[in-house]
C-alpha cells in the first residue's frame, strides 16, 4: 500500500490564483481530513469527510473548498489564494468514522507559499 | 471543548539522558490521547495512543506515556535519548465522537552529542 499520498510537494502561487491540492489513500478508509500546520500553532483542521459525498467544516475552513466523489480521493481547493494561506498542508485518513480511538495516517505534506 | 497544552516549546537533552515532554489536556469526557512525531520536512508518525485501557502506554522507539486523570496530564518519556530522536513532538486529543483531532502547539526536541 502507498498509504496517504499528496501532490504536489511544493507550490508557489500569486495572490488571487486558485489551485487544488490532491490527496489520495489506498487503504479503503472512510474518514479523510485536511490540516494546515503553522509555526507554534500545531495542526488545525480545515475540512473533513466521513465518506464519499459527505464533507464538513473544521476549525479553519474559510478560503477552502472540498469535495469527496470517491472513497480514495479528497482534494482541497484554494479559491483565491491569499498570503495568509502560506502553510504546510497535511491530509490524513482513518478507517472508521465514529471511533475517537482510531489511528489517523498522515500524508507527507504540501508546502504552499502565496506571494 | 477539548484543548491541549504542551508546556515546553523547546527541550534540549544530551544523548543518553532521559527525555520528558510535558502535555496537559482539558476535556469534559474521557478522551483518547496521542503523541505524534514529525522529523524535519517529513509527515507525522504515530508514537503511541491512550484509549482508556492501561494508563501506561508503550510506543515505538522506546517512548512511553502515562495518562494521569487527576492531573489531566499525558507526559511523554524515554529513558535514554538518541540523536535520531531530534524532532518535533505533538500531543493530540480526540473529539468525544468522530475522528477530529486537536493538536498541541508542539515541542521541538534537540539532542546534543
Amino acid at each position: 500500500n502507498a498509504g496517504v499520498t499528496q501532490t504536489p510537494k511544493f507550490q508557489v502561487l500569486k495572490t488571487g490564483q486558485s489551485m487544488t491540492l490532491q490527496c489520495a489513500q489506498d487503504m479503503n478508509h472512510e474518514y479523510m481530513s485536511w490540516y494546515r500546520q503553522d509555526p507554534g500553532m500545531g495542526l488545525r483542521l480545515i475540512h473533513y469527510s466521513v465518506g464519499a459525498g459527505i464533507t464538513d467544516q473544521g476549525e479553519v475552513p474559510n478560503g477552502y473548498n472540498v469535495s469527496r466523489s470517491t472513497t480514495e480521493d479528497f482534494p482541497l481547493r484554494l479559491l483565491s489564494a491569499a498570503p495568509s494561506q502560506t502553510s504546510v498542508y497535511f491530509c490524513a485518513s482513518s478507517y472508521s468514522t465514529g471511533l475517537s480511538t482510531d489511528t489517523q495516517y498522515f500524508g507527507p505534506g504540501t508546502r504552499l507559499t502565496v506571494l | 471543548a477539548q484543548s491541549v497544552t504542551q508546556l515546553d516549546s523547546h527541550v534540549s537533552v544530551s544523548e543518553g539522558t532521559p527525555v520528558l515532554l510535558r502535555c496537559n489536556y482539558s476535556s469534559s469526557y474521557s478522551p483518547s490521547l496521542f503523541w505524534y512525531v514529525q522529523h524535519p520536512n517529513k509527515g507525522l508518525q504515530l508514537l503511541l495512543k491512550y484509549t482508556s485501557a492501561a494508563t501506561l502506554v508503550k510506543g515505538i522507539n522506546g517512548f512511553e506515556a502515562e495518562f494521569k486523570k487527576s492531573e489531566t496530564s499525558f507526559h511523554l518519556t524515554k529513558p535514554s535519548a538518541h540523536m535520531s530522536d531530534a524532532a518535533e513532538y505533538f500531543c493530540v486529543v480526540s473529539a468525544e465522537y468522530g475522528n477530529k483531532l486537536v493538536f498541541g502547539a508542539g515541542t521541538i526536541l534537540r539532542v546534543k552529542s
